[in-house]
């Protein structure tokens, strides 16, 4: 069975750092590119990141670009998403999700809550 | 960036009754090969989003028949036969045209 497990959400105050990992099972996780997306609380869904298989091409969207990281260890199967200097709007649910062959999102993790605040 | 336009922003529908929910983006999604970078995305209350239609046309596995997905270039459309209270919740595009994914806003369908 596929599974993405998010974990490593929490608060944290405004300029501070934290870092996801999501968790991959019942799949070949090297051969898949993973992405984050977000979603703030009553709000829509927003791309973040995009990893490739091996790690060697990852794109960020303009909001988060400079600010976060994101990498993957093939080895332990996790893709991760470090992120400093954080902000009240990056206040969100932040979901894993794979992809394969111009597919993405055919297995989401469940999200895990990271709440930036003083 | 590629911006991706839905309408409407919601929309209540009567069980049994037919849906239909546009999708615009701002750069045609249409590759060399054939394929429509487009996907459909349906986010039910409290839960993850799911994958409802992939390469603008194509149901992906477990998605009822009742959900179909057309389109081609700059203008998508997907349509619900007939709803069923199931399907309520939030339905999203997704372009995966370039390597900067983009999300439209959103369609919040209700059973009236």
């Amino acid at each position: 069975e596929v599974q993405l497990v998010e974990s490593g959400g929490g608060l944290v105050q405004p300029g501070g750092s934290l870092r996801l990992s999501c968790t991959a099972s019942g799949f070949t996780f090297s051969h898949y590119w993973m992405h984050w997306v977000r979603q703030a609380p009553g709000e829509g869904l927003v791309w973040i990141s995009r990893v490739d298989s091996d790690g060697g091409s990852i794109f960020y969207a303009d909001s988060v670009k400079g600010r976060f990281t994101s990498s993957r260890d093939n080895a332990k199967n996790v893709l991760y998403l470090e992120m400093n200097s954080l902000r009240g709007e990056d206040t969100a649910v932040y979901y894993c999700l794979r992809e394969v062959g111009g597919v993405a999102g055919d297995y989401w993790g469940q999200g895990t809550l990271v709440t930036v605040s003083s | 960036d590629v911006v991706m336009t839905q309408s409407p922003l919601s929309l209540s529908v009567t069980p049994g009754e037919p849906a239909s929910i546009s999708c615009r983006s701002s750069q045609s999604l249409l590759l060399d090969n054939g394929y429509n970078y487009m996907d459909w995305y349906l986010q039910k209350p409290g839960q993850s989003p799911q994958l409802l239609i992939y390469l603008g046309s194509n149901r992906a596995s477990g998605v009822p028949d009742r959900f179909s997905g057309s389109g081609s270039g700059t203008d998508f459309t997907l349509k619900i036969s007939r709803v069923e209270a199931e399907d309520v919740g939030v339905y999203y595009c997704m372009q995966a045209l370039q390597s900067l994914y983009s999300f439209g806003q959103g369609t919040k369908l209700e059973i009236k």
